[in-house]
């Protein structure tokens, strides 16, 4: 069955340090998406992509972070500059996009662990 | 206001059992989908069913059934004859837009099932 994939699972960084997060899709998926969970609290989302494009972005998605579809397949998340409270699990989901009458469901990868020193 | 609200932070149920996790929502928009995701210990997030808000019929998928009371604006899932693997966090989730909408998540229901 298809599913989302990450890569790191974990990633330790330093404060200031950039970090790039990725994503495979499932493979006919048209709309991307990333959100967070910090330790305990519940999943936020953080940005939606279609089209080559961001569609949607909360409030967290700021001048730090920024998405990129550099290929055909991968779908990434670039936080610049990693501040303490960026420590969280980060996770890629992609949902079909297509005509109405689905359900269009969001599939989750089984998310990156950031942790920031 | 909260768009999700989960009241239950934990619920135990005996091993066999049948349990009720609330879920309530907030929305003016007239088309919007619910979902619930389960997520183990280990921290993937499953995706476990889904309502629309024109789906005249409860959905089902095999122990999972949601308990849609549109006028009430509750969604709530129920399980059916828990196994010890149901052991997890369970969250409710709002999409607003018809597709391709973000996922508005509730706190989440932390799920004990006792053997």
């Amino acid at each position: 069955e298809p599913e989302v994939t990450q890569t790191p699972s974990h990633q330790v960084t330093q404060m200031g340090q950039e970090v790039i997060l990725r994503c495979v899709p499932i493979s006919n998926h048209l709309y991307f998406y990333w959100y967070r969970q910090i330790l305990g609290q519940k999943v936020e989302f953080l940005v939606s992509f279609y089209n080559n494009e961001i569609s949607e972005k909360s409030e967290i998605f700021d001048d730090q972070f920024s998405v990129e579809r550099p290929d055909g397949s991968n779908f990434t998340l670039k936080i610049r500059s990693t501040k303490l409270e960026d420590s969280a699990m980060y996770f890629c989901a992609s949902s079909e996009g297509r005509a109405s009458g689905s359900t269009d469901t969001q599939y989750f990868g089984p998310g990156t662990r950031l942790t920031v020193l | 206001a909260q768009k999700i609200t989960q009241t239950q932070p934990g619920m135990f149920v005996q091993e066999k059992e049948a349990v009720t996790l609330d879920c309530t929502y907030d929305t003016s928009d007239p088309s919007y989908g619910l979902f619930w995701y389960k997520q183990p210990s280990s921290g993937e997030m499953i995706f476990l069913i889904y309502q629309g808000s024109y789906d005249q019929q409860n959905a089902t998928e095999g122990r999972y059934s949601l308990n849609f009371q549109k006028a009430r604006k509750s969604a709530n899932l129920v399980i059916s004859a828990s196994q010890l693997g149901d052991s997890a966090m369970y969250f409710c989730a709002m999409r607003e837009a018809p597709q391709g909408g973000k996922l508005i998540f509730g706190q989440g229901t932390e799920l004990s099932v006792k053997p």
